[in-house]
Parts: structure tokens; sequence; C-alpha cells
């Protein structure tokens, strides 16, 4: 079955940047998409179609695509960053959704 | 913005049936939205169970294809999922989730959430 690879955890001091890579087959023909799990709390969307930021959602938040791999980029890190972080996209039929197993940032 | 409220039990007993209802409210079931389950088991990964259209079509998970039943209420604006023969291993936080197309209507990305409602599967 088709899966999404993430790093287990990133860790970064606050002002530094922070990237988080999610590979998958898949990734040259379809989307990638980012969540944001802060501790007990909803998952909340923070880039969609590779690279584009919903309102709200800090400038600092970025995210691009190249061949199988898709990244999430934090540029000058906040404490309150600190969440898990999922990439999501789908098969290459588009018919099955999948997501990463998670990234837990940590900024200190 | 679309609001999503998941209610149901919190405890299901082994080899029971978890239904759960997911209130839809600032939008409307027969909007060009699908609507997803996802669960996530305490401490692990998001895992997507599958959508509904308001028309009736679906779109499950093959991996849990079998045990699942998922509806569409229109007059009472809200959807609901269905997951048989449960285990241990079905204990988890269920969110409800809108599934909202590109211009396109070619993808699909998870918007809003629900808060999610945890669903133990215990004796």
């Amino acid at each position: 079955s088709y899966e999404l690879t993430q790093p287990p955890s990133v860790s970064v001091s606050p002002g530094q940047t922070a990237r988080i890579t999610c590979s998958g087959d898949a990734l040259p023909k379809k989307y990638a998409y980012w969540y944001q799990q802060k501790s007990g709390q909803a998952p909340v969307l923070v880039i969609y179609e590779d690279s584009k930021r919903p309102s709200g959602i800090p400038e600092r938040f970025s995210g691009s695509s190249s061949g199988t791999m898709a990244t999430l980029t934090i540029s000058g890190a906040q404490v309150e960053d600190e969440a898990d972080y999922y990439c999501y996209s789908t098969d290459s039929s588009g018919t099955h959704r999948i997501f990463g197993g998670g990234t837990k940032l940590t900024v200190l | 913005q679309v609001q999503l409220q998941e209610s149901g039990p919190g405890l299901v007993e082994p080899s029971g049936t978890l239904s759960l209802t997911c209130a839809v409210s600032g939008g409307s079931v027969t909007s060009s939205r699908w609507w997803s389950w996802v669960r996530q088991p305490p401490g692990k990964g998001l895992e997507w169970i599958g959508e509904i259209h308001h028309t009736g079509n679906t779109n499950y998970n093959p991996s849990l294809k079998s045990r699942v039943t998922m509806s569409v209420d229109k007059s009472n604006n809200q959807i609901s999922l269905k997951l048989n023969s449960l285990t241990a291993a079905d204990t988890a936080v269920y969110y409800c989730v809108a599934l909202v197309p590109s211009q396109s209507a070619s993808y699909y990305r998870f918007d809003p959430w629900g808060q999610g409602t945890l669903v133990t599967v215990s004796s």
C-alpha cells in the first residue's frame, strides 16, 4: 500500500528555520498538504496544494515540492510552532487518502 | 465558516458497533464538499477512514471497508459513521472533517476539522 514518509522529529532553536520533509512516490503527480496539530487539539491546515497558505496562517509557513519530496518550511520558528505536523496526499489513482506518520517539531 | 461537531458514546464493547454523528453548521451537507472521518489512536498518527457525498457516493479506506458504513441525513444536516466488529485497536479520537474541492474539483483538502471525540473499546 502507498505510504508517505516523514522524519519522526525535528528540533530547532527559536528564530531558526525548520524544514520537515514528506516523501512519496506519487508526489510528482499529486499535491501535498500540511497540517499542524498542537497537543490536545484538532489538526489545522497550514499549507495546501504544495505551497498555498490559507488565510490566517503566518507568512513564516511555506511549502514546496520537488520530485518525490514535499517540504514544509517554517522560517524563524517560534516557540508556539511546537506541534506535530502531518503531510497528506493521495495515491497515484487519486482514490485513497494517506497521511504521513507525523513529525514532532521541537522549538527550544 | 462551516463548523463540525461529533457526538456519540465514548465507550463501546469489543465486537460491538461504533455509531457517531457529526452535526454540520454554517453550511449545508448538500454543498459541493465531501464529508469524511479521520481517526487518531492515542499517541499515534492520523488515519483516513472514508468519505461520503450528499448524493450517497462513498469512498472507504480499503483496510476498513468491510466494517464501515457512512450516511448523510439531509433533513438534520448531519452525517454519520458506523464501524462494526470493534477491537481495542479501534480505540481512537474520531474526527469529522470537511473535504473542500479545489477550483478544478480535482483535488480536495481536509478543512475544517471537528474537535474530535474519543471512543474507547473496552469491556
